[in-house]
C-alpha cells in the first residue's frame, strides 16, 4: 500500500490567497483526521472524519478553516484567507479503528509544509 | 482535562548509549497509551503501545511500561543507533473527549 499521500509537500503562498491543502487515506481506512504541527503549539487535532461524516471539528481554529471528504478516498483542508500564524506543517491521518477502541493506530502522511508570508 | 507531558529535549546521546524519555499523563479512567516517532521529514509512525496497567509495549528495541501508579509511560532503549535520531510523541488515547492526545515531543540526536 502507498500509505496517506499528501499534496502538496510544500506551499508558500501570500497572507490573503486560498490554500488547499490534499489527502488520499490508506484504502479501506474508514477514519480520516487532520493535524496542524507548529513549534509553539506542538500537535494539535483539527478535525476528523468517519465514514466522510465530520465528527469533530472543535480543533478548527476559526472560520478560515475548512474541511471537506466528499467521497472515501479524498479530503481537503481549505484556508481562505491564509494568515502568516497559519504556517505549519498539515498532516492528514486515517485509520481503521479510530478512536473508538483502545488499540487504535493512526497512519500518518509525510505532510504539507505550509509558509504564509 | 486529559494532557500528557514529556522530558524536554533535545536529548543528546552517543551511540551505544542507554536512553530513558519521561512521560507522564493526567486522565480520567484509564487511557491506553503510545509513543509514536517522526523521522526528519516524515509523518508520525506508531512506535509501541500498552492498553493496560502494567502492560509493556516493545518495537525495534525500545521498550515502556504502563504504571497507573506513577501515571507515566517512560521509553527505553539499552543501546541506541545513529538511526534513531528522530522526534518521539508519548500519547494517550482520551476517552473522555474521544481522541489522541499528543505531548509536546523529545527530539533525540544520536552521533557516532
Amino acid at each position: 500500500d502507498a500509505g496517506v499521500i499528501q499534496s502538496p509537500r510544500h506551499e508558500v503562498t501570500e497572507m490573503g490567497q486560498e490554500v488547499t491543502l490534499r489527502c488520499k487515506p490508506i484504502s479501506g481506512h474508514d477514519y480520516l483526521f487532520w493535524y496542524r504541527q507548529t513549534m509553539m503549539r506542538g500537535l494539535e487535532l483539527l478535525i476528523y472524519f468517519n465514514n466522510n461524516v465530520p465528527i469533530d471539528d472543535s480543533g478548527m481554529p476559526e472560520d478560515r478553516f475548512s474541511a471537506k471528504m466528499p467521497n472515501a478516498s479524498f479530503s481537503t483542508l481549505k484556508i481562505q484567507p491564509s494568515e502568516p500564524r497559519d504556517s505549519a506543517v498539515y498532516f492528514c491521518a486515517s485509520s481503521l479503528a479510530g478512536l473508538a477502541g483502545a488499540s487504535v493506530e493512526q497512519y500518518f502522511g509525510p505532510g504539507t509544509r505550509l509558509t504564509v508570508t | 482535562g486529559d494532557s500528557v507531558t514529556q522530558m524536554e529535549g533535545p536529548v543528546t546521546l552517543s551511540e551505544e548509549a542507554f536512553l530513558t524519555i519521561n512521560c507522564t499523563y493526567t486522565a480520567t479512567g484509564y487511557p491506553s497509551l503510545f509513543w509514536y516517532v517522526q523521522y526528519p521529514g516524515e509523518g508520525l509512525q506508531l512506535l509501541l503501545k500498552a492498553t493496560k496497567a502494567d502492560d509493556k509495549g516493545s518495537n525495534k528495541g525500545f521498550e515502556a511500561t504502563y504504571r497507573k501508579e506513577t501515571t507515566s509511560f517512560h521509553l527505553e532503549k539499552g543501546s541506541v543507533q545513529v538511526s534513531d535520531s528522530a522526534v518521539y510523541f508519548c500519547a494517550l488515547f482520551s476517552g473522555g473527549y474521544n481522541k489522541l492526545i499528543f505531548g509536546a515531543g523529545t527530539r533525540l540526536a544520536v552521533h557516532p
